[in-house]
């Protein structure tokens, strides 16, 4: 079963203008991550976030994570045509395995 | 270096067949994961392996076995085809740490 719920399940924006993508979860974790799926093909990692963080940025993203309200949100600035992708989020409680949110589906028009 | 290879990158099937999918990791990484994504959905865990052990295991049928080879590459099978197993096939490794995956780009398989 999908452990995280994504919202919206689709963004469409102009280039230059920010994405914000949420995900909330179920039970606790160890962290989570966003990943990013071009043409569903294989994910690209982009960032990982764990439970005792509150927020992690890197280049144009910023992750911020809630653990009191079990959510998450991935925020892309200034966005181009090639950040055009499905965005997942994907939770982990141990090493053994990643759990998978139904994604984003982001349309950047230029 | 490499990036994790998947082959074939498509397949099809018909009902009852069996299936056999291949997965080379990267240089280095001693961990191996298998996801099952249908069209439209996230990826649904399936298998990892880990220094040529189970670690890990979602919540799929019987039908679906995997193993890992001492040179950490995997092969994962499934037997008795259903439609339902039509999907994308991703492979991911990971290193040391566990945590971060590096996905291959996935293996379509089509069950008619």
């Amino acid at each position: 079963s999908q452990q995280g719920e994504e919202d919206p399940q689709a963004l469409s924006i102009q280039e230059g203008e920010n994405a914000t993508m949420n995900c909330s979860y179920k039970t606790s974790i160890n962290n989570l991550q966003w990943y990013r799926q071009n043409s569903g093909r294989g994910l690209v990692h982009l960032i990982l976030i764990r439970s005792n963080e509150r927020e992690k940025h890197s280049g144009r993203l910023r992750v911020t994570l809630d653990t009191s309200k079990k959510s998450s949100s991935l925020l892309i600035t200034a966005s181009r045509a090639a950040d055009t992708a499905s965005y997942f989020c994907a939770t982990a409680y141990n090493t053994d395995k990643l759990i998978f949110g139904t994604g984003t589906r982001l349309q950047v028009f230029p | 270096d490499a990036g994790v290879t998947q082959s074939p990158t498509h397949l099809i099937k018909t009902r009852g067949q069996h299936v056999t999918l291949r997965c080379s990791p990267i240089s280095g990484h001693k961990s191996v994961s298998w996801y099952q994504q249908v069209l439209g959905q996230g990826p649904q865990f399936i298998f990892q392996y880990y220094e040529k052990e189970e670690r890990g295991r979602g919540n799929f049928p019987d039908r679906f076995s995997a193993r890992q080879f001492p040179n950490y590459s995997s092969e994962l099978n499934v037997n008795a085809l259903l439609l339902g197993d039509s999907a994308l096939y991703l492979c991911a490794s990971s290193s040391e740490d566990r945590e971060k995956l590096f996905f291959g780009s996935g293996t379509q398989l089509s069950v008619l």
